[in-house]
């Protein structure tokens, strides 16, 4: 069971150029969410999505799209990737049909915009 | 505005117990989390408050009061792997996640 994948590890990119990362779960989970961790900030939420085929703005929504098609994969996309969008991304996923509805999250995407 | 403060950094010494607290302000309360995340890595689930008092789990526990708004992580018999950061996160009344910055831990021999 690989719980939730995402790629690439790293990524270096070139201010002005589209970017998606890829986030997959094998957990069935209905949610899943995008954040950014900065260096002395919490996590912050981009995107998230309650289920397939929904879609909802967190607190740092700007710059970035998210799709859900199916249960499993929750690409975000960098239309035009600007210097201040280099920090490390987090996918995660919960169920929340469950009363504790615990995220739990993929390795990370750790991207640099020059 | 919705806020939680956790201290920026604590260091303590292998063996002994550490308290690691967590004061929130939230619009509503659906329950709070605490996540251990080792550099470099993705965070990870510990525990989970919804009601009042103190839940014990082997070596960690964790403690809540809803109407001081405040939470604590304890960790007793400190090894050199609990050396982490140490987030904290409501959940509020719209069942969206709220963080903390995290509390780095640094253990010594």
């Amino acid at each position: 069971i690989a719980g939730i994948t995402q790629a690439p590890t790293s990524q270096i990119l070139a201010a002005g150029r589209r970017m998606t990362l890829r986030c997959t779960q094998d957990m069935r989970h209905n949610a899943m969410y995008w954040y950014r961790q900065d260096l002395g900030l919490g996590l912050r939420l981009i995107h998230y999505s309650n289920t397939a085929g929904t879609t909802g703005k967190g607190e740092v929504p700007d710059g970035y799209s998210v799709s859900r098609a199916n249960t499993d994969d929750f690409p975000l996309t960098l239309a035009s990737a600007v210097p201040s969008q280099t920090s490390v991304y987090f996918c995660a996923s919960s169920d929340s049909t469950t009363s504790t509805d615990t995220q739990y999250f993929g390795p990370g995407t750790r991207l640099t915009v020059l | 505005g919705q806020n939680i403060d956790q201290p920026t950094e604590m260091t303590a010494t292998e063996g002994a117990i550490v308290q690691i607290n967590c004061t929130y302000q939230t619009s509503g309360f659906n329950g709070l989390f605490w996540y251990q995340q080792h550099a470099g890595e993705a965070p990870t689930f510990l525990s989970y408050n919804v009601l009042d008092g103190l839940e014990e789990k082997g070596r960690f526990s964790s403690f809540l009061s809803r109407s001081k708004g405040y939470s604590y992580l304890l960790l007793k018999e400190l090894q050199m792997k609990d050396s982490a950061s140490y987030l904290c996160a409501v959940l509020d009344s719209n069942y969206q996640l709220i963080w903390g910055a995290g509390t780095k831990l640094i253990i010594k021999p």
